[in-house]
């Protein structure tokens, strides 16, 4: 069965303070993984799409990599507006693009 | 970016009456769209996959009949919640598949917020 798990659960950090976000997937064939970032009340913002084991996507302080059972998405000196649920969700085999998500990173970085 | 835009954002109705929710991308055409429900502090649950002039793929476990969907044009996908009910309420979030940059994804309306009272 097709499964994405993310960890930790919640994350606080000190503001500066670095620290990655794992999202572990099982999948029969990966067709892409995706990175979203949720604020509350509000719909999922899109961040990043990977396709391969060993790409590497960058954006500000944001940088998602991807491996062929996990994908991180690392914070670098993070601020207090990075504050945020951090959704990870993988595409279904077949046509029918279908998204898999975890069940989401709440992280919250305090100044 | 791509826009995706939902109406209304919030929406408060009596038991038993339906509710209408328009979920429309502003700047590219979708032939695919999503419609997802969330409870609070859980992640995305798909209802079902909307496709412009064909019926709606719906998730098992999702009453076609009680959630109906239809994607009338490459921009606009409704959904309307049947007699609804206080168990339907609930944040309801579509979203449009698209290329961007060489990047398929999707993008995500801001989510319509559901009380049925």
């Amino acid at each position: 069965e097709d499964q994405v798990t993310q960890s930790p659960e919640a994350l606080r950090l000190q503001e500066g303070e670095s620290s990655s976000l794992n999202c572990s997937y099982t999948v029969s064939g990966l067709r892409g993984l995706f990175w979203y970032r949720q604020d509350p009340g509000k719909g999922p913002e899109f961040l990043f799409t990977l396709y391969s084991a060993g790409e590497e996507k960058e954006k500000e302080r944001l940088k998602a990599t991807l491996t062929k059972k996990e994908s991180f998405l690392h914070i670098t000196a993070p601020k207090p507006e990075d504050s945020a649920t951090y959704l990870c969700a993988v595409q279904a085999p077949g046509s029918s693009y279908k998204l898999i998500f975890g069940s989401g990173t709440r992280l919250l970085v305090r100044p | 970016g791509a826009v995706v835009s939902q109406h209304p954002s919030r929406v408060i109705c009596k038991s038993g009456t339906s509710v209408k929710i328009e979920c429309r991308s502003l700047d590219f055409q979708a032939t695919t769209m999503f419609w997802y429900r969330q409870f609070p502090k859980q992640s995305l649950m798909l209802m079902a996959t909307s496709n412009e002039g064909s019926k709606a793929t719906y998730e098992q476990g999702v009453e076609k009949d009680k959630f109906l969907i239809n994607h009338a044009s490459l921009t606009l996908s409704t959904l309307t919640v049947t007699s609804a009910h206080p168990e339907d309420s609930s944040f309801y979030i579509c979203s449009a598949r698209t290329w961007l940059q060489s990047q398929e994804t999707q993008y995500f309306g801001p989510g319509t917020r559901l009380l049925v009272l």
